[in-house]
């Protein structure tokens, strides 16, 4: 069957530290790969997309990277902040460019001051 | 921001009554879904749709119709709400102009079926 996990429910971070959550999954040949982050109480906002032929993607403090033959992706937070703490959410393309999206469950992420 | 609404924000109501949520986008985005999130199972696919009048199923459609009669709005209907349906539901959009695939979540609500 189909699976996506990501790595733990809850991560504590030390402020300034590196925060990478892993997103792994079977079964699927995503076409792309997205993470969002969700605050409590409200909807998740999207943050990166890397497609299966990228390696790597950064914007500002955030770097992904894909892995297909591993199938997995990595999600970096670096000189992480307070601010940051969330639950970061993977997502796969599932449907072979027909715009659907399986989600994984989610890491709780706490930066520690 | 993409403007997406949901109404209601919080709904309670009783087991085998019907309940409407509505969607309600500005952006002329193609695509709708509905999202439940529920603890330990992350967000799953309700239903989607991908034009005006085509929807599809998504993994736990059972206990839910959609319709959408127009690009801006999308609405889910439990028909004969359970309490297994006490939930968070998420409505979100994508498919703008430059076709980036992400998708944009409105601010969810919580329904509990007593």
């Amino acid at each position: 069957s189909q699976k996506i996990e990501q790595n733990s429910e809850a991560l504590n971070i030390q402020e300034g530290k590196t925060a990478t959550l892993t997103c792994n999954y079977t079964n699927y040949s995503p076409a792309y790969l997205q993470w969002y982050r969700q605050d409590p109480g409200r909807g998740p906002v999207f943050l990166l997309l890397i497609r299966e032929n990228e390696k790597e993607k950064r914007k500002e403090r955030l770097k992904v990277t894909f892995d297909t033959t591993l199938k997995q992706s990595l999600f970096h937070i670096t000189a992480s902040q307070p601010a940051d703490s969330a639950t970061y959410l993977c997502a796969l393309d599932t449907s072979f460019g027909n715009e659907k999206l399986t989600f994984g469950t989610g890491t709780r992420l706490t930066i520690i001051p | 921001d993409a403007g997406i609404t949901q109404s209601p924000r919080h709904k309670v109501t009783e087991t085998g009554t019907p309940v409407t949520l509505r969607c309600h986008q500005t952006e002329n985005h193609r695509y709708m879904y509905w999202y439940r999130q529920d603890p330990g199972h992350g967000l799953r696919l309700i239903h989607y749709s991908y034009g005006v009048k085509d929807t599809d199923k998504g993994e736990v459609s059972d206990g839910y119709s959609v319709s959408r009669s127009k690009t801006e709005d999308f609405l889910l209907t439990l028909e004969s709400a359970t309490s297994s349906q006490t939930s968070v539901y998420f409505c979100a959009t994508s498919g703008g102009a430059d076709l980036r695939n992400e998708q944009f979540f409105g601010p969810g609500t919580r329904l509990t079926v007593l």
